[in-house]
């Protein structure tokens, strides 16, 4: 079935720091492709996304491509910032009239200054 | 801005007890979903409804049922509440052709004793 695997973390880094979190989904189906944030305290919000293969999703000044060859959706950020501290999830849909997201277990970040 | 609302932002209960969590919309998104997260899971579905009166079983149904009477309003019930339900409760809406780009309410923590 379909699943989505991210790092574990927690990812601990530096102000300015760059930031990869890597995520891989099962290659079933023409899913697209989705990042979500939940800052403290908060529900989830949806990041980017990306519904095609090589298509960059790109938001805030985090990016991720849709690379079906390696069937990756890795989140990056060049300079981060305390206030990008929160829990990241990798997400996919099913790629067809299903209803389903199936989500990553999460990855903490915390950006210290 | 899409607003997603829950009844309650904290809940204690006794085990045995019938658990209502509310969850109000007002985008006018046709889906709505019950998701729990639990720390090392991740997010799981429990139901999902395309419509109102509609609703269709997630991943871990047991235990729980929902009602859409309204189709700004999902309600989820705990008709026996267990120790093992105690978790924090996400509840999400969506455009039908937009099922991936979910808005998420804050969560309710849920405790039961």
């Amino acid at each position: 079935g379909d699943s989505v695997t991210q790092m574990e973390g927690p990812v601990t880094l530096s102000e300015e720091a760059f930031l990869t979190i890597n995520c891989t989904y099962t290659a079933t189906g023409y899913p697209s492709l989705f990042w979500y944030v939940q800052y403290p305290g908060e529900g989830l919000q949806l990041l980017l996304k990306a519904t095609k293969a090589d298509d960059k999703g790109s938001n805030k000044g985090f990016e991720a491509t849709y690379r079906k060859e390696t069937t990756s959706f890795h989140l990056e950020k060049g300079s981060v910032q305390v206030s990008d501290s929160a829990v990241y999830f990798c997400a996919r849909d099913s790629g067809g009239s299903n209803y389903k997201l199936t989500f990553g277990k999460g990855t903490l970040l915390t950006v210290n200054p | 801005d899409v607003k997603v609302t829950q009844s309650s932002r904290y809940l204690v209960k006794r085990t045995g007890e019938k658990v209502f969590l509310e969850c109000v919309q007002d985008m006018d998104h046709e889906n709505m979903f019950w998701y729990r997260q639990d720390p090392g899971l991740g997010l799981r579905l429990i139901y999902f409804s395309y419509d109102v009166k509609m609703k269709e079983k997630g991943d871990i149904p047991e235990g729980y049922s929902v009602s859409r009477e309204k189709k700004e309003r999902f309600s989820l019930i705990l008709e026996s509440a267990s120790t093992n339900q105690t978790s924090m409760y996400l509840c999400a809406s969506s455009f039908s052709f937009r099922t991936g780009e979910q808005y998420f309410g804050p969560g309710t923590r849920l405790t039961v004793t």
